[in-house]
């Protein structure tokens, strides 16, 4: 079942926040979030592993809500680098690494 | 240190015809992924390696799709009988241990004319 990512899309000024979501209907392992930006491949930027874990990298982090099934990345004081598409990237209780992706939710951070 | 390759980068190629895609992993990752992406799309999971087994094939869309690994390394996608809805780009990842970190490589675009 694919994750499903919330916005779809969101336009932001240099300095501003933003939250993705992503909500699953199935028990979770993990949650993985990569970034792939126009014409590239997807990067990865962090995996959470417990429920309630967050994690951060630079001004980037995430929160995994096992019980709710749900995962959000938070992008704080966003830089004109952020922009791009991100993927959550869910794996169920098997640890497999195979991931299923939400459709992606697109950021554009505009000077 | 090389990251994952693909070849070829683009492949344009007639309804009917069979094709493979190649994916080099990055040397030691045991675990190795392919997926698909359509224009604008997500990524659609296809198939997965742990060494040179693939105990999940479940995303493959179709029995005209196949896949192998050897020596625990270069991968193998092939799609026989191409079809226009297989237009898309292909990516492979490889990671040292199942569940870790993906490393993806610069992905194959098809176009099935």
């Amino acid at each position: 079942q694919q994750p499903v990512q919330s916005p779809q899309a969101v336009i932001l000024r240099e300095g501003e926040d933003a939250v993705i979501n992503c909500s699953s209907s199935k028990a979770l392992y993990s949650v993985h979030w990569y970034r792939q930006k126009h014409g590239e491949a997807p990067v990865f930027l962090m995996i959470l592993l417990k429920g309630g874990e967050q994690k951060g990298h630079d001004k980037i982090s995430a929160s995994f809500n096992e019980k709710k099934q749900q995962s959000s990345l938070y992008l704080t004081a966003s830089q004109l680098s952020y922009s791009g598409t991100y993927f959550c990237g869910t794996d169920g209780s098997s640890n497999t690494g195979k991931l299923i992706f939400g459709q992606g939710t697109t950021l554009q951070v505009k000077p | 240190g090389a990251g994952v390759s693909q070849s070829p980068s683009n492949k344009v190629t007639e309804k009917g015809k069979d094709v493979e895609l190649r994916c080099d992993p990055i040397s030691g990752h045991t675990a190795l992924y392919w997926y698909r992406q359509s224009l604008g799309q997500g990524l659609e999971f296809l198939i997965y390696f742990q060494g040179n087994s693939a105990p999940d094939k479940s995303g493959l869309p179709s029995d005209r799709f196949s896949a192998e690994r050897t020596g625990g390394s270069v991968s193998t996608l092939t799609i026989q009988r191409t079809q226009q809805e297989d237009s898309a780009v292909y990516l492979c990842a490889s990671s040292l241990e199942a569940g870790g970190r993906k490393f993806f490589g610069p992905g194959t675009r098809l176009t099935v004319l």
